[in-house]
């Protein structure tokens, strides 16, 4: 079972500021990296699948990063919105038939107005 | 297209019953997965399956079984439903393991 660990488990941040969170995961036979929007009562969805070292993607003010040699991904979202408000999921596919996605539990974002 | 449909909603056994969680896809994904959400500890994977007559276990399987007839649908079978199964159970599929995974709406899980 791997260990894919995610900080900070909660966060309240004022509407305007720009925050991130942090998903750790084990750096030998990495093959992806997915992050995923929960959203109360709904189904998570995905927001980036990554998989090379240094990679970088955006989706409006959301962004995220992916350090594969130590282990971590960070997600930015820039300039919070309450509609922001929601569980990130970050999940690590390894090993060597790279079939089994591992979650992480999640970061709760509350976005105050 | 519908996606991940799940059924039923909601539901709620005796312990020692059995039951089956319906899931199926309409996009011909070959990767699908069931997965168990508990408060405070995200998803769990319970099986997974790369294609049509293969079937793997994930973290959780035990109490748990799988089949995989078609692409098409993944049913997660309760044999003897026991408190500790009560959980939402999210049924998800994907082109492949390596992609992004279409989830559906969830199960609510009750035993009593």
């Amino acid at each position: 079972i791997l260990n894919v660990e995610q900080s900070p488990q909660s966060l309240h941040v004022q509407e305007g500021d720009s925050t991130n969170f942090t998903c750790s995961f084990p750096s030998s036979n990495f093959y992806a990296l997915h992050w995923y929007r929960w959203e109360t009562a709904k189904s998570p969805e995905a927001l980036f699948v990554m998989t090379l070292n240094g990679d970088e993607k955006k989706k409006g003010r959301i962004s995220a990063t992916l350090n594969t040699k130590e282990g971590y991904s960070y997600l930015y979202i820039k300039g919070s919105q309450p509609e922001d408000s929601a569980t990130y999921l970050c999940a690590s596919l390894q090993g060597g038939s790279a079939r089994q996605l591992t979650f992480g539990s999640g970061t709760q974002l509350t976005v105050l107005p | 297209n519908a996606g991940v449909t799940q059924t039923p909603k909601f539901q709620v056994l005796k312990t020692g019953q059995s039951m089956t969680l319906q899931c199926a896809q309409d996009m011909n994904h070959e990767y699908m997965s069931w997965y168990r959400q508990d408060p405070g500890m995200g998803l769990r994977l319970i099986h997974y399956s790369v294609g049509a007559g293969i079937t793997d276990q994930g973290e959780v399987p035990n109490g748990y079984n799988v089949s995989r007839s078609t692409t098409e649908d993944f049913p997660l079978r309760l044999l003897s439903a026991a408190p500790s199964q009560t959980s939402v159970y999210f049924c998800a599929s994907s082109p492949s393991g390596r992609t992004e995974q279409y989830f559906g709406p969830g199960t609510r899980l009750t035993v009593t």
